[in-house]
């Protein structure tokens, strides 16, 4: 089965500096990939998705993340933050040739400080 | 509305009591979800319906009962629960079972 990994529980950056989510999962074969953004009450949205194609992916909000095979990993990356992306960010792994059995990670709580 | 809606947003019920939770999906979908969010642990998948058809059941207890009358529609039904069950349940949709999946801003039930 597979599983995923999210190392980092929470993050602090100040507003304007880079961020790097790391995501690793264990799967046997070339995974879809996800990662949700979830605001505190709210539900989850999607940020980016990897099926195939070009390993680096951009996503909504000005994210992107790359995936890389020889490492099992797809981390989440933003040059820029800002103090609205402060939320949890979850990866998700699907099995290949289906979205519908998403293993998700414990997340990771991102703080924004001004 | 637009989206993946689900009502209530908030529900408190005794042990005893049975109550249901209403997703409806404005997004001409076929496939829905239930997941279950608690502290502290990974999102879980507890349900799949494809077509109205149930694909999915993970190991579910039976005091949780869905319901998909159509496409649009999904209902989880809840009797006699735990406190353990206490939880955001989250609904998503997606076209088909290879998809993305959307969702909706969940309903946070305390069960008393």
């Amino acid at each position: 089965a597979q599983s995923v990994t999210q190392p980092d529980i929470h993050i602090t950056v100040s507003e304007g500096a880079s961020l790097e989510l790391r995501c690793n999962y264990s799967y046997g074969a070339t995974p879809y990939l996800f990662w949700y953004v979830q605001s505190p009450g709210q539900g989850l949205q999607l940020l980016l998705k990897y099926f195939s194609g070009d390993t680096l992916v951009q996503g909504i909000k000005g994210f992107e993340a790359e995936f890389k095979r020889s490492q099992s990993s797809f981390n989440l990356r933003k040059p820029s933050v800002h103090w609205s992306d402060a939320a949890e960010y979850f990866c998700a792994v699907g099995l290949t040739g289906t979205a519908s059995k998403l293993t998700f990670g414990t997340g990771t709580r991102l703080q924004v400080t001004l | 509305e637009t989206g993946v809606t689900q009502t209530p947003r908030h529900l408190v019920m005794g042990m005893t009591n049975k109550k249901s939770l209403k997703c409806e999906q404005h997004l001409g979908h076929n496939a829905m979800y239930w997941y279950k969010q608690s502290a502290k642990k990974p999102l879980e998948l507890m349900f799949v319906y494809n077509f109205k058809e149930q694909t999915e059941n993970n190991s579910v207890p039976s005091r949780f009962s869905p319901e998909c009358p159509n496409s649009s529609h999904l209902f989880l039904h809840l009797h006699t629960l735990q406190p353990e069950d206490s939880a955001l349940y989250l609904c998503a949709s997606s076209q088909d079972l290879l998809d993305t999946q959307y969702f909706g801003p969940g309903t946070r039930l305390t069960v008393l």
